[in-house]
Order: structure tokens, then sequence, then C-alpha cells
């Protein structure tokens, strides 16, 4: 399995301000994913993490919005930008080592939006 | 594309009970079905998971079923302890065989609230 971190924990964010949430996994995996969970949701998925390259969004979901970096196997982030009161969600890291693998999630970042 | 309902949304056992929670998919390539269990402010966690060319897989208290004909699915809990309140989420998706093949995201229920009671 992988340990996945994830920061911030938590955040209360001011409407039309920016947050960057990092993802930190302990060993090189193929695949990364963001995911949101609104309260008392299931999992969305927001787009698949490509190193190197752009990242790939769901229906849904664009880049303006939702800006993703990936610059190694083991790190990505995700920035929530311009934020309204609807994105108040907890937004989730998740990993595969391979096509083939389970998946494993991170334990989360708990964003509130004022 | 997938769609996967889950069955029920909240569900209250007394602990030593059994605990069965049921998933129904609609893609018929949809091969590998985790489940997972989110406890209160973390992530999910999964717990089990089971291949299309299975049945029915255990781990200890844990096992989960597969009925491909009907594209239904279950995870059974025996023995529920209070340890076991939690919300748990199906998912199914297309996972490349050893062979190779396609490669589908994870698509999931929408969870069901299981509480144990002591």
């Amino acid at each position: 399995s992988a340990v996945i971190s994830q920061k911030p924990s938590r955040d209360i964010c001011q409407r039309g301000t920016s947050l960057t949430i990092q993802c930190q996994v302990d060993s090189q995996v193929t695949m990364m994913f963001w995911y949101r969970q609104q309260p008392g949701q299931s999992l969305t998925l927001i787009a698949t993490a490509n190193q190197g390259s752009e990242a790939t969004y769901e229906s849904g979901f664009v880049i303006d919005k939702f800006p993703i970096s990936r610059p190694n196997l083991t790190f990505s982030t995700l920035t929530v930008s311009n934020m309204s009161p609807e994105d108040s969600s907890i937004y989730l890291c998740s990993v595969r080592f391979s096509l083939k693998d389970t998946q494993y999630f991170g334990p989360g970042t708990r964003l509130t939006v004022l | 594309g997938e769609n996967v309902e889950q069955h029920p949304s909240t569900l209250s056992v007394q602990e030593g009970d059994s605990a069965v929670i049921k998933c129904t998919y609609s893609d018929s390539a949809s091969n590998y079905f985790p489940w997972y269990k989110q406890e209160l402010g973390k992530g999910p966690q999964l717990i089990i998971d089971i291949r299309s060319n299975v049945g029915e897989k255990k781990d200890q208290r844990i096992a989960v079923t597969l009925n491909k004909t009907a594209k239904h699915f279950s995870l059974h809990i025996t023995e529920t302890q209070p340890e076991d309140s939690a919300v748990y989420f199906c998912a199914a998706s297309i996972h490349p065989s050893n062979y190779g093949g396609s490669q589908g995201n994870l698509i999931f229920g929408k969870g069901t609230k299981l509480s144990v009671k002591p």
C-alpha cells in the first residue's frame, strides 16, 4: 500500500481567494487522481494528474477552476481557484501503483469557504 | 457510462449481528469491484476488492460476493463490532488484465452509513 499525506488537512477560506492542496506519496506511483467529496456525498473524480503534461479533467471540471500540477511520480498539487461557498468540500488525493493495482486514498483536505 | 447503485443508504445493526450492503452496476465491461470504509474525518480505506474472475472473496469477518450475470455485488460483515461503524462505499471500474485491455476510472456508489449499536 501507499502512505499518502495531504497539506493542509483543513482550511477556512474567504470567497474569491484560491487554495493550493499538496499531495505527497512515500513511493513512486503510476497514477494520481484528485476527487471531491461534498458534505455527506459520494466521491466525484475531478481529474487525473499526469506527470509532465496537462491533467485529464472529467466532465464538469475545468483547468481554470482546478489547475493541477504533477512534477514527478510522488507529488501533485490541486488549486481551487476563485472559491465560492459551493466549493466547500473534502478534496482527496488518490493513487495507483499501476493500471491493474488497487487505488488508495489520502486523508483528505477539508475546505470551508465563507 | 458506468452507473453504480448502492443500498441501503443507512443500516443499523446490533453488535454481533451481520450486515449486508448491496450494489448494482450497469456496464457489463466492469471487472473490478472494491469496497472502501470511511470513518469520520478520514479518507476512504480499501477493505476488500474482487475481480470478475472470482465469485466470492473473504478476509476474516468481511466477504464480498459477485454475480456477473445479474451485475450486482455485495459486502457481508459478520459479527459486527462498534468499530465497524462508518460509511461504506462500493465502486466499479474496468481494470486491464495481465494481457492488457482498457482501463477505466472508479465509479462510486452513494455510500451506506453503518451504525453498530453495542
